[in-house]
Order: structure tokens, then C-alpha cells, then sequence
């Protein structure tokens, strides 16, 4: 299986400031065929199912706001808020979908600060 | 409005079975791969399997760690995904999700249902 590993575990950011996160896959999910890499973010508060933010690693889902965007490819991803706002303290995940073994990242606590 | 309400968790014992169900609404349900995921208490997302669309060929994939004791199945005339679990261990207590994926996009899931809690314990 493919083994994704978030970076870091928990952040806390400021309002308004930028927060980052890092997803790194134990093996390239870049299908050279198409030339896109199958990687996804979700964003999951308490209580509630996760919610896909970010798909071919750094398509946004409808309804998502820009302030989200995502980045990287083959091994090496990055999920961005440009500028944190209340709504954004979550659990972020990433997940490959280039094997049907689909793998999530551990998790990161985004926090304000 | 697309809608996934899963059903059928709840307390059980080591060792017994159970079948969840995923009840769906606002789309063409045969066209779509339903997978199910699993949340235990405080930790992370882990896939269970899925089983692909009758338009395609309705056959299943399974984790690899829960192979042998889950069984996905589908009814297309009542838009509801099954997940059978047989075998029941404590590690299994989690809250189950199903999902549906982007349209053409077999791997990235846009709708979840809230989830159903499943406790394994004597």
C-alpha cells in the first residue's frame, strides 16, 4: 500500500495569516498517461463526514473557496490557505487514489493561534 | 439534492456480524462506484472497500487488512450500497461512511453520508 505522511501533525495560525500543509506519498501517484496525479484533500471538523476540497492535486471543488488551493506532484503535495479565517479549524487530510488501495495522510490539526 | 444515509449500526458483540446499509437519493445510483470508509474514535480515515457501478461491472475491491470478513453488495432497484461484516472484532468499533465520487473521478469522494456508529464490545 501506499503510505502518505502529513506534515505537521498540528499547526496553529493566526487569523488572517497563511497555513500550510505538507502530504508526502511513500511512491509517485503521477499517472504519466495523463499526466495528472491522483491526490485529494479533505477537510473534516468535529462531528461531521469529511469534506473534499482539492482533487488531481490541486483542482478545487465546486463550492470550495480560493482561499484554499493545492500543490505538488508525484511524491510531494501541499495544501495552502491564503489566509485563515475561523471556519478553517479542522482536521486536514490528503489521500491518494493512484492505487484502489486508497491511503489517507495521518491527519493535521489546524488550530487558530 | 444527493443524499446518503447509512443505517444499521449500533452495539454488538465480538465475533458477530452485521450489515450496514447506505440509502440513496438525487442521482443515478447504478452509474456510480459506492465505496464505504471507517472512522475509529479519535483516529484517522481508512478505506473499506467499494463495489463499482452495474454500468461498469459491480465488482469489489476490499482493503487488503479487512479482506475475507467484509462483503459489499448493491441493490440498484432500491439505490442501496450493503456493507456485510462478519467476524467482528473490538478494533472494528468506528463510525462508517459511505460515499459517492465525482462523476468520472472513481477515487475522490464529494458526497459522505453523516455515518453510522458501530461499537464492538461485550
Amino acid at each position: 500500500d501506499i503510505v502518505m505522511t502529513q506534515s505537521p501533525d498540528a499547526l496553529a495560525v493566526s487569523l488572517g495569516e497563511r497555513a500550510t500543509i505538507n502530504c508526502k506519498s511513500s511512491q509517485s501517484v503521477l499517472y504519466r498517461s495523463n499526466n495528472r496525479d491522483y491526490l485529494a484533500w479533505y477537510q473534516q471538523k468535529p462531528g461531521q463526514p469529511p469534506k473534499l476540497l482539492i482533487y488531481w492535486a490541486s483542482t478545487r471543488a465546486s463550492g470550495v473557496p480560493d482561499r484554499f488551493s493545492g500543490s505538488g506532484s508525484g511524491t510531494d503535495f501541499t495544501l495552502t490557505i491564503s489566509s485563515l479565517q475561523a471556519e478553517d479549524v479542522a482536521v486536514y487530510y490528503c489521500q491518494q487514489y493512484y492505487f484502489t488501495q486508497y491511503t489517507f495522510g495521518q491527519g493535521t490539526r489546524l488550530e487558530i493561534k | 439534492e444527493v443524499q446518503l444515509v447509512e443505517s444499521g449500526g449500533g452495539l454488538i458483540q465480538p465475533g458477530r456480524s452485521l450489515r450496514l446499509s447506505c440509502t440513496t437519493s438525487g442521482f443515478t445510483f447504478g452509474d456510480y462506484t459506492m465505496s464505504w470508509f471507517r472512522q475509529a474514535p479519535g483516529k484517522g480515515l481508512e478505506w473499506v472497500g467499494f463495489i463499482r457501478g452495474t454500468s461498469y461491472d459491480g465488482t469489489t475491491e476490499y482493503a487488503t487488512s479487512m479482506k475475507g470478513r467484509v462483503t459489499i453488495s448493491r441493490d440498484d432497484s432500491k439505490s442501496i450500497a450493503y456493507l456485510q461484516m462478519n467476524s467482528l472484532k473490538t478494533e472494528d468499533t468506528a463510525v462508517y461512511f459511505c460515499t459517492r465520487p465525482l462523476r468520472g473521478i472513481t477515487g475522490a469522494f464529494d458526497i459522505w453520508g453523516q455515518g453510522t456508529m458501530v461499537t464492538v464490545a461485550s
